[in-house]
């Protein structure tokens, strides 16, 4: 079984405090993403991942940057949190890039910014 | 452009009873469609998968969906609701041609089972 893990579940930090999310995966998939989760507006995505080193920008990367030094690591960077990033932050992961293959989860990570 | 339509945003069914849950997708192109469920404070967890074979996709959980192309739709269904089937369910649609950053999520149904 695929397992995505996110070391942090529940966080509460403080407005300009940097974050660091970290996301590991241990099937060798190419792929990682992270999506915020917020109430009546579904998931929504902030970066991807297909390479080691290499990212692309999802429709919401304002306030966000992201690092993956290994292939089994996709970090997740608040460079100076603010209240509206307060959210529920997920990590995924997916083999390849053919239309067949699906997305695997971590459990979550639920940031409060104060 | 390529959408995905989650009808309604909240379900509730009583236990026992039969459960219905709405997606339809926008695409210039032949989709692959899933279902995810997200039960609280949890990551998401696919129940099935369409990509191009069978049309009826038999899922976990006693769950299953329909491929129907010229509805452009792809309904979750389940006989007979369990207390246990309470949490959220995400529609996602990937097409042929799209770019890693263009799966796309439905908003999400909330389910809701009464006793």
């Amino acid at each position: 079984d695929v397992k995505v893990t996110q070391s942090s579940r529940y966080l509460v930090k403080r407005t300009g405090e940097k974050v660091f999310l970290e996301c590991v995966q241990d099937m060798d998939h190419e792929n990682m993403f992270w999506y915020r989760q917020d109430p009546g507006l579904g998931l929504r995505l902030i970066y991807f991942s297909y390479d080691v080193k290499m990212k692309e920008k999802g429709d919401i990367p304002e306030g966000y940057s992201v690092s993956r030094e290994k292939k089994e690591r996709f970090s997740l960077i608040l460079e100076s949190a603010s209240t509206n990033q307060t959210s529920m932050y997920l990590c995924a992961t997916r083999r390849g890039t053919g239309q067949t293959g699906e997305l695997f989860f971590g459990e979550g990570s639920r940031l409060t910014v104060l | 452009a390529q959408s995905v339509t989650q009808l309604d945003s909240h379900v509730s069914v009583s236990e026992g009873t039969p459960v219905l849950l709405r997606c339809n997708y926008s695409s210039s192109y032949s989709p692959s469609l899933f279902w995810y469920v997200q039960h609280p404070n949890k990551g998401l967890q696919l129940l099935l998968k369409y990509t191009s074979a069978a049309t009826l996709v038999k899922g976990i959980n006693g769950f299953e969906a329909e491929f129907k192309k010229s509805e452009t739709s792809f309904h979750l269904t389940k006989p007979s609701a369990h207390m246990s089937d309470a949490a959220e369910y995400f529609c996602v649609v990937i097409w042929i041609g799209g770019s890693q950053g263009n799966l796309i999520f439905g908003k999400g149904t909330k389910l809701s089972v009464k006793p």
